[in-house]
């Protein structure tokens, strides 16, 4: 059962467009919503966590949209960059010690130069 | 600091064959986690530990794994017998106690022949 639902599995965007990437969630009690980034040969690296007392948070050219009522979070990359090609992960988990992230299937992003 | 190390990065073996990746947390970091990473399954988690105690092991395939933490400074991830099946890129993560911030390693690709 999939948890968090991720969407699209791919997207290839044009260099400085904008990049969208959403989930949704089913658990009413998760209460921490990141997105990582993970280049080829890499591990996964945090890129920008919201919570949902706030509908959006933006750091630098990366923005999380959050709608609690819809239980939706998305990735906005504004003047995508070819160095943005990636896969992101979406993921998700409850408050408290529990600290085990519900991921995302994740989606592969390439920006065309 | 270092960040999270495992060993090895690359490992090939063959069917039947006892496999042991390993993992240095960041230190100072309390939560430890255990992932396995394929194209089919996207990010599985296999396995956290607390503060050295293993919290959640629901991820784990079945007995052929087990996952020992020691110390606070080391964890291991067995596989005995290995199977082709297995062949995957293996991640550990790390994270300090009240944060939700994971840090993963390089990961160790892992090739059952």
């Amino acid at each position: 059962q999939q948890q968090v639902k991720q969407s699209p599995q791919s997207l290839i965007v044009q260099k400085g467009g904008i990049s969208i990437i959403n989930c949704a969630y089913e658990n009413t009690a998760f209460d921490y919503f990141p997105w990582y980034q993970q280049f080829p040969g890499k591990g996964p690296a945090l890129l920008i966590a919201i919570r949902p007392d706030v509908s959006e948070k933006k750091e630098g050219r990366f923005t999380i949209s959050f709608n609690k009522s819809a239980k939706q979070f998305s990735l906005h990359i504004m003047d995508s960059q070819p160095g943005d090609s990636a896969t992101y992960f979406c993921a998700a988990s409850r408050a408290g010690n529990n600290r085990k992230l519900i991921w995302g299937l994740g989606t592969s992003l390439a920006v065309n130069p | 600091d270092a960040g999270v190390i495992q060993s090895p990065r690359h490992e090939v073996t063959e069917m039947g064959q006892e496999v042991t990746l390993r993992c240095k947390p960041i230190s100072g970091h309390n939560s430890l986690f255990w992932y396995r990473q394929t194209m089919m399954r996207g990010l599985e988690l296999l396995i956290y530990f607390n503060n050295n105690v293993p919290i959640d092991d629901s991820g784990m395939p079945e007995d052929r794994f087990s996952a020992k933490m020691p110390n606070a400074s080391f964890s291991t991830l067995k596989i005995q017998p290995s199977e082709p099946r297995d062949s995957a890129v293996y991640f550990c993560a790390s994270t300090s106690l009240g944060s939700h911030e994971q840090y993963f390693g390089p990961g160790t690709r892992l090739t059952v022949t």
